[in-house]
């Protein structure tokens, strides 16, 4: 238990569904972030969110839309997905602490498919 | 191309065997952090390094940062089934709070 926690755990959704990620954090933090863990690929960042202000945009496709309307939550909102789209989502936290030591703390992430 | 590269991609060992996993970059962090992750589970931190030259010791773990803060490496000993998994390095610069991920080392430790 890291006091991050994801919902749902799983998720099979049709190309034309719309649907919602969730996540929460119960430690303080207020830096908040979504990464995509596709199949021998590195981690990839796709947005931050520092402050309920989001900070950084990696080049993610429209479809993809998050919202954080305070600072222990966080949505990934998703529509007309395609199949690569097909991913593990994993939400992150962390401090604003200056120091260079950003650790974040992950939680259990979801398991898209997209069909 | 992978600002932190890590070496070997799989790893797979016997109980009791002593292992070594590396995280290489040409570029200098601030500090760096090892995750572990299980399948089905988000990556866990283990450790962060900040100190260049810096040595830390988690139970059976070593960890080590580069002179330079360059590069890292994780060295196992006796190794356990417990501690099969995907292990992360992520390193931080010195501006932002962004985490850059290396591609991971996938370790088996086979009863």
């Amino acid at each position: 238990e890291t006091g991050v926690t994801q919902t749902p755990r799983h998720l099979v959704m049709g190309m034309t569904n719309k649907k919602s990620l969730k996540c929460e954090q119960h430690l303080g933090h207020n830096a908040m972030y979504w990464y995509k863990q596709s199949a021998k690929k590195p981690l990839e960042l796709m947005f931050v969110y520092s402050l309920e202000e989001r900070v950084e945009n990696n080049s993610v496709p429209s479809r993809f839309s998050p919202e954080c309307p305070n600072s222990s939550h966080l949505f990934l909102h998703l529509h007309t997905l395609q199949p690569e789209d097909s991913a593990l989502y994993l939400c992150a936290s962390s401090t604003l602490a200056g120091g260079g030591s950003y650790e974040q703390y992950f939680g259990p992430g979801t398991r898209l498919t997209v069909t | 191309t992978q600002l932190l590269e890590q070496s070997p991609q799989f790893l797979s060992i016997q109980e009791g065997e002593n292992l070594t996993v590396y995280c290489n970059s040409s570029s200098v962090f601030s500090s760096l952090q090892w995750y572990r992750q299980e399948p089905g589970e988000g990556p866990v931190l283990l450790v962060t390094v900040v100190t260049g030259g810096e040595v830390k010791k988690l139970k059976r773990l070593t960890f080590q940062f580069g002179d330079a803060r360059k590069d890292s490496s994780l060295h196992i000993t006796a190794a356990q089934p417990g501690d099969t998994g995907l292990y992360l390095c992520a390193g931080a610069k010195a501006a932002g709070n962004k985490l850059t991920f290396g591609g991971g080392t996938r370790v088996l430790v086979k009863p």
